[in-house]
């Protein structure tokens, strides 16, 4: 029983237009999420995240939405730039329980 | 500036014979963890040490063990792999469970 779900594997958008990952989850325990970029050949690194008292989180051309009703936090990115051709994945913790659960990626190709 | 560091990149193991994945790390983070990700899937968390308090996950095989002998490095001991435990083996640190992760390259595991 997957927890993180993000249902699109695969995202293409051209260069300077928006990017909108999107990410659902099951457990109403969650109460923090994450957004981690990865390149080829390189680990997971750090993006942005958003706390459950919070429904909107931005940095920069990053903007991370929550809505707690329905299960779903999406990532915008404006304007999209080739640099950002990475997977994207979606991360979400429950505090109390410490670690995070990550949903299977999406691969993010922005087009020049 | 590498701070996660994995070793080796690739490695290359025989059926049933065991094999350490090593990881080390600049940052004086309390928590390491090891995660397992398959082709197109989620890492997978194995287990975490919060200093040297070890945390496993209840569905990780007995096949894997880890070790941590100080702050700055980590091991992953596959006592006798199988096939399907062909992946890429993740390393990561945080100050503690509630902040976020920092990665490491990655260690691509081949079992033949």
């Amino acid at each position: 029983d997957q927890q993180v779900k993000q249902n699109s594997p695969s995202l293409s958008v051209q260069e300077g237009r928006i990017s909108i990952l999107n990410c659902d989850y099951t457990n109403s325990m969650f109460d923090y999420f994450l957004w981690y970029k990865k390149y080829p050949a390189e680990g997971p690194t750090f993006l942005i995240s958003i706390s459950s008292i919070k429904d909107k989180n931005e940095d920069g051309r990053f903007t991370v939405f929550l809505n707690k009703s329905a299960k779903h936090l999406s990532l915008h990115i404006v304007p999209s730039q080739p640099g950002d051709s990475a997977v994207y994945f979606c991360a979400a913790r429950n505090t109390n329980a410490g670690k995070s659960t990550f949903g299977d990626g999406t691969t993010l190709t922005v087009k020049p | 500036d590498a701070m996660v560091i994995q070793n080796p990149r690739y490695q290359v193991t025989q059926f049933g014979k065991p094999v350490t994945l090593s990881c080390s790390q600049t940052l004086n983070h309390n928590v390491m963890y090891w995660y397992q990700q398959k082709s197109s899937q989620a890492p997978k968390l194995l287990f975490h040490y919060y200093d040297k308090d070890f945390n496993n996950e209840a569905d990780t095989p007995d096949n894997f063990q880890s070790r941590r002998p100080n702050t700055s490095f980590c091991f992953l001991d596959i006592r006798s792999p199988g096939l399907g435990d062909a992946a890429m083996y993740l390393c990561a640190t945080s100050r503690d469970t509630l902040n976020e992760q920092y990665f490491g390259p990655g260690t691509r595991l081949t079992v033949t």
